[in-house]
């Protein structure tokens, strides 16, 4: 079945660094993927539509700047968190459309920012 | 605007028997799909069930089925014969036609602890 793949699973970095992380779609094209992030014990929010070729669209209150998304190809969108902090530690997840009913998620990326 | 709402933050169920969840939601559009996730310990998301705005019969997955009422605005999750696997937090989620950005809006989830 199709799969998406994120890569790091988890990763631990210093605040002002930054992050980035890989969602791909392994056996099938994606125009649009979708990051979400989700807090300990709360549901997934979306932060912003990444479209090939062409810019992301971020929800309200999400800093562009913060969050950079390159979606480069038809099978790759890229999440960086730039400069970060601790309060951006959190689980950061994606996902890719096969059609209108098939929606899936990567295995999700544990920001930890010391 | 679309709307989730899962009214059960957690839930004990006994090994072998159904349980449901429940989900309403609110959207002004016509044309909309209705999704059901599990999401394990491990944070994957894992689709378990779909029911289109237009589908007449409700969807059924295996051990999963929706009760879809549209009149409601309700699509619960029935999960048959549970089994210890299947503990873990489950969210409903909605899709609005292409107009609103194919954006999949999540509930709160509920929490499903089976007991053996």
């Amino acid at each position: 079945g199709a799969v998406v793949s994120q890569h790091p699973s988890w990763v631990i970095c210093k605040s002002g660094t930054s992050v980035k992380i890989e969602c791909r779609s392994l056996d099938f094209q994606a125009t649009t993927m979708f990051w979400y992030r989700q807090f300990p014990k709360q549901s997934l929010m979306l932060m912003a539509t990444s479209n090939e070729g062409s810019k992301a669209t971020y929800e309200q209150g999400v800093e562009k700047d913060k969050f950079l998304i390159n979606h480069a190809s038809l099978t790759l969108s890229t999440l960086t968190v730039t400069s970060a902090h601790p309060e951006d530690s959190s689980f950061y997840i994606c996902s890719a459309n096969l059609n209108w009913e098939k929606l899936f998620f990567g295995s999700g990326t544990q920001l930890s920012v010391l | 605007a679309q709307k989730i709402t899962q009214t059960q933050p957690g839930m004990f169920v006994q090994e072998k028997e159904a349980v449901t969840l429940d989900c309403t939601y609110d959207t002004s559009d016509p044309s909309y799909g209705l999704f059901w996730y599990k999401q394990p310990s491990s944070g994957e998301m894992i689709f378990l069930i779909y029911q289109g705005s237009y589908d007449q019969q409700n969807a059924t997955e295996g051990r999963y089925s929706l009760n879809f009422q549209k009149a409601r605005k309700s699509a619960n999750l029935v999960i048959s014969a549970s089994q210890l696997g299947d503990s873990a937090m489950y969210f409903c989620a909605m899709r609005a036609s292409k107009a609103a950005g194919n954006k999949l809006t999540f509930g709160g989830g509920t929490r499903v602890l089976v007991k053996p």
